[in-house]
C-alpha cells in the first residue's frame, strides 16, 4: 500500500522556467515532508522540509508547498537549472512513527 | 564532516548465499535506517535502530536483519539470497530517532548495490 504518491515519473522542463513536482500522501497521521534528490549511482540527498504546521517553507531557489486538506504537497524549484536534472523523491513521517515513507519519485529534466 | 558511509559500494552474490553490508552514520548521529531501492517502488522501509535497539521494522521477511553497535555503526545482513533481492541498499542517519519532532533529518550514504545471480 503506497501512501505517498508522485504519479508523475518523469517531468521536462526548459531552463530558467519553474518545475512543479507534485507529492500525494493518504495518512492524515503525516506531519513531517521532506524532499530528496537522487543523481544516479549516488544516494539521496536532502532538500527541502516542511512541518504540518506550516504551508509554504522556502530555501532559496526551492519552495514547498503543503496542503494539508488535500494531502498534497509539491516542490517549485524556480529557475530551473540543467543541473537540477535528476529524480526527486518525496517522503513523509507519521507523527507517532520512526520511519519516513517514500514516494517512487519524479525524473526531472531540465533542457537547456 | 564525514557524511554517511557505506561499504561494501558494489557485490555481486550467488542465490542461497548471504550478505553483510556496513553503515557509518554522521558523527553524533544514534539513529540509522536502513532503505531498499528498486526500480519504480521508491525506497522500502527495511528498519530503524537507535542506541542499538530496534525501533521500527519494515514489511521485509525475516531473512533481513540488522544490528547497530555501541559506537552508532550499523550492519545489515539478508540470508539466503533470492534474485528479487537485488537492489541498491541505502543506509541513512539522523541525530536522534525519526520520530522526535520536526527538523530531525535523515541524511543518506551513496548506498551498496547488490547483485544476485
Amino acid at each position: 500500500d503506497q501512501q505517498v504518491k508522485q504519479n508523475s515519473p518523469s517531468l521536462s522542463v526548459q531552463e530558467g522556467r519553474i518545475s512543479i513536482l507534485n507529492c500525494d500522501y493518504t495518512n492524515s497521521m503525516f506531519d513531517y515532508f521532506l524532499w530528496y534528490k537522487k543523481y544516479p549511482a549516488e544516494g539521496p540527498t536532502f532538500l527541502i522540509s516542511i512541518s504540518s504546521i506550516k504551508d509554504k517553507n522556502e530555501d532559496g531557489r526551492f519552495t514547498v508547498f503543503l496542503n494539508k486538506s488535500a494531502k498534497h504537497l509539491s516542490l517549485h524549484i524556480v529557475p530551473s537549472q540543467p543541473g537540477d536534472s535528476a529524480v526527486y523523491f518525496c517522503a513523509a513521517r507519521p507523527n507517532t512513527g520512526n520511519q519516513f515513507y517514500f514516494g517512487t519519485g519524479t525524473s526531472l529534466t531540465v533542457i537547456p | 564532516k564525514a557524511g554517511v558511509t557505506q561499504t561494501p559500494r558494489y557485490l555481486i552474490k550467488t542465490r542461497g548465499q548471504q550478505v553483510t553490508l556496513s553503515c557509518s552514520p554522521i558523527s553524533g548521529h544514534r539513529s540509522v535506517s536502513w532503505y531498499q531501492q528498486t526500480p519504480g517502488q521508491g525506497l522500502q522501509f527495511l528498519f530503524e535502530y537507535f542506541s542499538e535497539t530496534q525501533r521500527n521494522k519494515g514489511n521485509f521477511p525475516g531473512r533481513f536483519s540488522g544490528r547497530q553497535f555501541s559506537n552508532s555503526r550499523s550492519e545489515m545482513n539478508v540470508s539466503t539470497l533470492e534474485l528479487g533481492d537485488s537492489a541498491l541498499y541505502l543506509c541513512a542517519s539522523s541525530r536522534l530517532s525519526p520520530g522526535t519532532g520536526f527538523g530531525n533529518t535523515i541524511y543518506f550514504g551513496e548506498g551498496s548495490w547488490l547483485t544476485v545471480v
